[in-house]
């Protein structure tokens, strides 16, 4: 069964470091997602993408976020200058489009910022 | 604006026994529902979901859930539960308009069956 998959598994980086987060959505999915988990909360969505540009994106995900498909099958997130509150666990998510479709989840990146 | 609220925490039922995982929600025009599942160090799994039809729907592992929409809930029940069943439980909404068709997730609830 095809899976969303995610590298690394857990990421442990310095303050102000730059860390890209990769995934590898399902084949024939178009729409692409990341959320975020902070220990012990809530999901949060971060930012949607479809068809190479962003559609949406929270509050969260301000001018340190960025999300590239840079070969149409890699699904990137990169935090520019990570701060200690970004440690959370982060998410790829893929759907094949509207119209009542599931999202796949990825089983996510652990980013430690220490 | 969307939202989801789980208000329990953690649900305790012995295992055979019947369990309920309450959701409700608040959204404008008719909702996509979803429930999640999360075992430990592991991503969120698909349970189930409602998008129009009957209320009941029913998803994997023995689970199903309930739309109410006079009393905007969506609680996910099954019948007996098992050890396995425990983990953390997820209610999420997305609006069917809009142009990313984001989840909004409740804040989870943690299931325990205890043998």
């Amino acid at each position: 069964e095809p899976e969303v998959t995610q590298t690394p598994s857990h990421q442990v980086t310095q303050m102000g470091q730059e860390v890209i987060l990769r995934c590898v959505p399902i084949s024939n999915h178009l729409y692409f997602y990341w959320y975020r988990q902070i220990l012990g909360q809530k999901v949060e969505f971060l930012v949607s993408f479809y068809n190479n540009e962003i559609s949406e994106k929270s509050e969260i995900f301000d001018d340190q976020f960025s999300v590239e498909r840079p070969d149409g099958s890699n699904f990137t997130l990169k935090i520019r200058s990570t701060k200690l509150e970004d440690s959370a666990m982060y998410f790829c998510a893929s759907t094949e489009g509207t119209g009542g479709n599931e999202q796949f989840f990825g089983p996510g990146t652990r980013l430690t910022v220490l | 604006a969307q939202s989801v609220a789980q208000p329990e925490d953690q649900v305790n039922v012995a295992e055979g026994n019947p369990l309920t995982v309450k959701c409700t929600y608040s959204v404008s025009g008719n909702p996509y529902l979803f429930w999640y599942v999360q075992y430990p160090n592991r991503g969120l799994q698909f349970l189930l979901k409602y998008i129009t039809g009957d209320n009941l729907v029913k998803g994997s592992y023995g689970f199903e859930a309930e739309f109410n929409k006079s009393q905007t809930s969506f609680h996910l029940k099954k019948p007996s539960a098992l050890v396995s069943d425990s983990a953390l439980y997820f209610c999420a909404v997305r609006a069917p308009s809009g142009s990313s068709y984001k989840l909004i997730f409740g804040s989870g609830t943690r299931l325990l069956v205890r043998p």
